[in-house]
């Protein structure tokens, strides 16, 4: 499979603050990466997703960040809830066209009232 | 979004039995869906590609006799774990791909092997 990490494995942040997830990937074939949030016992949703010819996408409270050079990416959430509290997961597709993704670690949010 | 269902939720069988996990595209058809292998408090492993009417990709490593994959509709791919060991106790999750090229998950299935 495709190596994709992510370098923090837990993140707490009071409410209100900003929030900050870092993702990398190996593969220079990947070409569309997306950002999942996945409660306990849960199955991944869908938060925001770009593909390699952007470096930057906004979605509502979201913003991803992609830097190809050093094969990063970044999930920026702003004004963090608690209900934001979840798993942030990474997938990249390692550049095949048929829907196959491979994840990253994953990171813990965890949002403080 | 488009829905997907996996059936059943959760499911505890006995060592050495079959369990059949299903994974439906409510409202929309996927020729491709891919099923997924998660760990507690680790990611999500691709298992295979499920692709209507042929046979399924697996993933290196993945043994193909022991989870089997059948696709037989546009809404509907099936996995078999065979011969159910504890180590096979893990959260199954299945995506169907759109026509759009968009992957959405089910809501996953616990599998406990007593």
């Amino acid at each position: 499979g495709e190596s994709v990490g992510l370098h923090l494995p837990t993140l707490s942040v009071q409410e209100g603050d900003n929030s900050i997830i870092n993702c990398a990937y190996s593969n220079s074939a990947s070409d569309y990466f997306i950002w999942y949030k996945q409660e306990s016992g849960k199955g991944p949703q869908f938060i925001i997703d770009i593909r390699s010819n952007m470096d930057k996408r906004q979605g509502q409270r979201v913003t991803v960040l992609l830097n190809k050079t050093v094969k990063h990416l970044s999930l920026q959430i702003a004004a963090t809830q608690p209900g934001d509290s979840a798993v942030y997961f990474c997938a990249e597709n390692g550049g095949s066209t048929l829907g196959r993704l491979y994840f990253g670690r994953g990171t813990q949010l965890t949002v403080w009232p | 979004g488009a829905v997907v269902s996996q059936h059943p939720s959760w499911v505890i069988c006995k060592s050495g039995t079959s369990v059949k996990i299903e994974c439906r595209s409510l409202d929309f058809q996927a020729t491709t869906m891919f099923w997924y292998r998660q760990f507690p408090k680790q990611s999500l492993m691709l298992m295979a590609t499920s692709n209507e009417g042929s046979k399924a990709t697996y993933e290196q490593g993945v043994e193909k006799d022991k989870f089997l994959i059948n696709h037989a509709s546009l809404t509907l791919s099936t996995l078999t774990v065979t011969s159910a060991h504890p180590e096979d106790s893990s959260f199954y999750i299945c995506s169907a791909k759109t026509g759009g090229g968009e992957a959405f998950f089910g809501q996953g299935t616990r599998l406990t092997v007593v």
